[in-house]
Order: C-alpha cells, then structure tokens, then sequence
C-alpha cells in the first residue's frame, strides 16, 4: 500500500542552524501539507501546497520556514534559523485531491534544537 | 476563537468492551471530520471520516457519529482490543482553497486493559 515517507527520523541542530525536513508523497497525489506536534500537544497546521505554490498557511508558518517541491517526488520543509520552540515532531501528509479526501501522514520527522 | 476539543484525555477499557471516544467542535462551518489514530512515535493514521450532509458511518469495527445540532462528534470501537490503545484526535476542516487545512482536537488517550 502506498505511503507518504519522511526523511531524517530524528533531526538533532543547535539553534539558529538551517534545516530541511523531506517527504516523499504518494505518488499520485497532487495536493501536500506540514503540520507540527509539540510534544504533548495537539497536531497543528504549517502549510498546504498546491501547483507548485502555497495554498494556505497558519500563524507559526513565518519568514523562516518555506516549502519546496524540487522535482517530481519530494516535498521539502526548510527552517532558515533554528529557536529552541522549534523542536517538535513535524508531519508530511497528502491527498490526491484538494476536496473532502483523506489526508495521510508519514511517519513524521522528531526535530530537536539544541 | 474556533477550535476542536477533546471532552475526555484519557479512556480506559477493557479487552472486548466497546469505546466510545467524544469530541466537540465550534466552528459551524466545518464540512468534514475525520478521526485519526496515533501510536507511540508514529504519525495519524486515518481510521474513518464524515462528511457533514451525513450523521453516521460505520468502517470495520468503528462507527462514527456526528450531531451538528450540538456540533458533537464520537467515534466508537467496538470490541476493543489491546491494538487499539493509542491517542484519538478529531480533526475538522472546511473547504478553503484547493487545499483543506485540518484543525485537530487534544487528543484522547485509550487504554486496553487485559
């Protein structure tokens, strides 16, 4: 069965270091998200992305994350310059369209800042 | 502000029993809600959704309810077993854009006891 993919498991960065979080979507899907999970706290959105563009993003999306599509299959997160509040599990998900479908979620990468 | 909670964090059962897991929203708006089951160190898996026009649905061993006139939602497993222990959220989303945002609940922590 498909699966969205996340690459590094556990990301360990001293603060105000650049990082990049990748996904692997579905293959089929044409629509991707970022969310995050503090420890202990609810899964809260980043930023979807549709057509090699944002389509929508919250408040703790700011100047220092983007997002990336490189080429046909990866979906990447960047934060420029790394804070201490940075660190969380952020997850990768997916859907094929951009309607009522279900959205799936990779494994998720574990980010600590030092 | 609108918002997705959790009326219970956590829910303890016994092997066999059926739970029920509640959730409540507030924003009126919402469309679609899903439920996602995360294990330790794992992302969201999606168990079942619903779509507003709807008040139930059954999936294999779960039923999920929504009463928009409360904006009350609960997912209910029937005989639950030591594989179901996990953390529930409820998320809500509304058509915005191509892309749907989704806003998650607290979470609900059920334990299968033996």
């Amino acid at each position: 069965e498909p699966e969205v993919t996340q690459t590094p498991s556990h990301q360990v960065t001293q603060m105000g270091q650049e990082v990049i979080l990748r996904c692997v979507p579905i293959s089929n899907h044409l629509y991707f998200y970022w969310y995050r999970q503090i420890l202990g706290q609810k899964v809260e959105f980043l930023v979807s992305f549709y057509n090699n563009e944002i389509s929508e993003k919250s408040e703790i999306f700011d100047d220092q994350f983007s997002v990336e599509r490189p080429d046909g299959s990866n979906f990447t997160l960047k934060i420029r310059s790394t804070k201490l509040e940075d660190s969380a599990m952020y997850f990768c998900a997916s859907t094929r369209d951009g309607g009522a479908d279900t959205q799936y979620f990779g494994p998720g990468t574990r980010l600590t800042v030092l | 502000g609108e918002s997705v909670g959790l009326h219970l964090p956590t829910l303890s059962v016994q092997e066999g029993d059926n739970s029920i897991i509640n959730c409540a929203y507030s924003n009126s708006a919402s469309d679609y809600f899903i439920w996602y089951k995360q294990e330790s160190g794992k992302g969201p898996q999606f168990i079942i959704d619903i779509r507003s026009n709807m008040d139930k649905r059954q999936g294999q061993r779960v039923t999920v309810l929504l009463n928009k006139t409360v904006k009350h939602l609960s997912l209910q497993i029937a005989a639950t077993q030591p594989g179901d222990s996990a953390v529930y959220f409820c998320a809500e989303t509304i058509h915005s854009g191509s892309a749907r945002q989704l806003t998650f609940g607290s979470g609900t922590q059920l334990t299968v006891l033996p």
